[in-house]
């Protein structure tokens, strides 16, 4: 089957622009998240999807990052305005469920960098 | 909430040798326990998993972890590493919690390099 993917894979920008993260999941898939892998760190969860709707985006920051997943199936990130910190790999993985015995799939991520 | 600590950040072997990674969980409910592994430039890999039954996990690539309840550890082994083993390896936790919703949480990994 295939992965999930992402794109693009690598984006510079200035700080104070916008951009944004395209993630589409492995087929069938109805939980997907984004995480935030800043450098030396491990995953950090921003925001989790079931089909349409928000689980949980209790660690997003609301003020500047936005997500959506309108028909339950690719899903966007968008940050606007971006600040240094924001440096990091954005990681999109889905699941079938949410179940805690199912195994999250990861795409290879997009590697933000900010000057 | 749980957490993972990692104890290691970076561990250099000699190929063929063998290797343990280290990782402590603390929650206050039971707990998923998985490994995933990262190669340079993609996303993470899962390597294995706990939920239930055998503490003795078996994975892929030859790699396996043993749950240990009572010392709330995960840790994990290979008998011979292979230059190709080098890589990131993540543990994480997840709580076992009717209806989803539980994040799963990583710790900041350990950086296994292989040398010849």
């Amino acid at each position: 089957e295939a992965g999930v993917a992402q794109s693009p894979r690598y984006k510079i920008i200035e700080k104070r622009q916008s951009v944004a993260f395209w993630c589409n999941p492995i087929s069938g898939h109805a939980t997907l998240y984004w995480y935030q892998q800043i450098l030396g760190q491990g995953p950090k969860l921003l925001i989790q999807f079931q089909n349409n709707g928000v689980v949980d985006d209790s660690q997003l920051p609301k003020d500047r990052f936005s997500a959506e997943r309108l028909k339950g199936v690719d899903s966007t990130l968008k940050i606007q305005p971006a600040k240094l910190e924001d440096s990091a790999v954005y990681l999109c993985a889905s699941s079938k469920g949410q179940g805690g015995d199912q195994p999250q799939h990861f795409g290879d991520g997009t590697r933000l960098s900010i000057l | 909430a749980q957490s993972v600590t990692q104890l290691d950040s970076q561990v250099p072997v000699f190929e063929e040798a063998p290797v343990e990674l280290r990782c402590n969980y603390s929650s206050s409910v039971s707990v998923y326990l998985f490994w995933y592994v990262q190669y340079p430039n993609q996303g993470l890999q899962l390597l294995l998993k706990y939920l239930s039954g055998s503490t003795l996990v078996k994975g892929i690539n030859g790699f396996e972890a043993e749950f240990n309840k009572s010392q709330t550890s995960f840790h994990l082994r290979k008998p011979s590493v292979h230059i190709s083993d080098t890589a990131e390896y993540f543990c994480a936790v997840k709580g076992v919690v009717t209806g989803g919703g539980n994040k799963l949480t990583f710790g900041t990994g350990t950086q296994l390099k292989v040398e010849l």
